[in-house]
């Protein structure tokens, strides 16, 4: 069980397009979801967290803008970044946590490229 | 604010041996924490949650401690395996449903 899914799993886009990433959770229903960034050999970094129906709430410094979060059900959330540029190229995961448990759970993150 | 910290070295050792990584925290002591394996290109892996009451959890090979006096949680893995090769992040719940996440310590287990 608690199993998250990511699509697509990696992609190059020109920069100056705008890139979705979906994110579901398969078997169990996600109240919240969280947004990650991360640069090779460093932490993760929360860029938002975002409940069912509701707006995201967005880290200090994440432009809410650039990244477009969108949590319509319990199974699914999507990030949009937006005119991309390369210093937006990185590793992009998500989780997702029951409303039960205090356990997040991962995707297998997005491994975006801006040329 | 919180900080966490993981020794950034690898830790390298010999198959069969046990593992011992080591989370030190700064501030205050959080309602629980977590352990995640982190394989390259993937996403972290959950392994275990540990709680402010609770001292010790295991789960087969793998063992957690939380020492709230010295602001420290140790993870275990005993008999280790050349599998057993990754990074292992240490997670702290602050509050508010987030949870910030160390660096990671790189496990290398030899054959």
């Amino acid at each position: 069980g608690a199993v998250v899914s990511q699509h697509p799993s990696r992609v190059i886009c020109k920069s100056g397009t705008s890139v979705k990433i979906e994110c579901r959770s398969l078997d169990f229903q996600a109240t919240t979801m969280f947004w990650y960034r991360q640069f090779p050999k460093q932490s993760l970094m929360l860029m938002a967290t975002s409940n069912e129906g509701s707006k995201a709430t967005y880290e200090q410094g994440v432009e809410k803008d650039k990244f477009l979060i969108n949590h319509a059900s319990l199974t699914l959330s999507t990030l949009t970044v937006t005119s991309a540029h390369p210093e937006d190229s990185s590793f992009y995961i998500c989780s997702a946590r029951a409303e039960s448990s205090d356990t997040q759970y991962f995707g297998p993150g997005t491994r975006l490229t801006v040329l | 604010s919180q900080k966490i910290e993981q020794n950034s070295e690898a830790l390298n050792i010999q198959e069969g041996k046990t593992a011992t990584l080591t989370c030190n925290y700064t501030n205050y002591s959080p309602a629980y924490l977590q352990w995640y394996r982190q394989d390259p290109g993937r996403g972290p892996v959950f392994l275990l949650l540990i709680r402010e009451n609770e001292k010790e959890k295991r789960k087969e090979r793998l063992k957690v401690t939380f020492d709230t006096t010295l602001k420290q949680s140790l993870f275990h893995i005993t008999a280790s395996q050349p599998a057993d090769s990754a990074t292992y992040l240490c997670a702290l719940y602050t509050g508010g449903f987030k949870t910030i996440f160390g660096a990671g310590t790189r496990l290398f287990v030899k054959a």
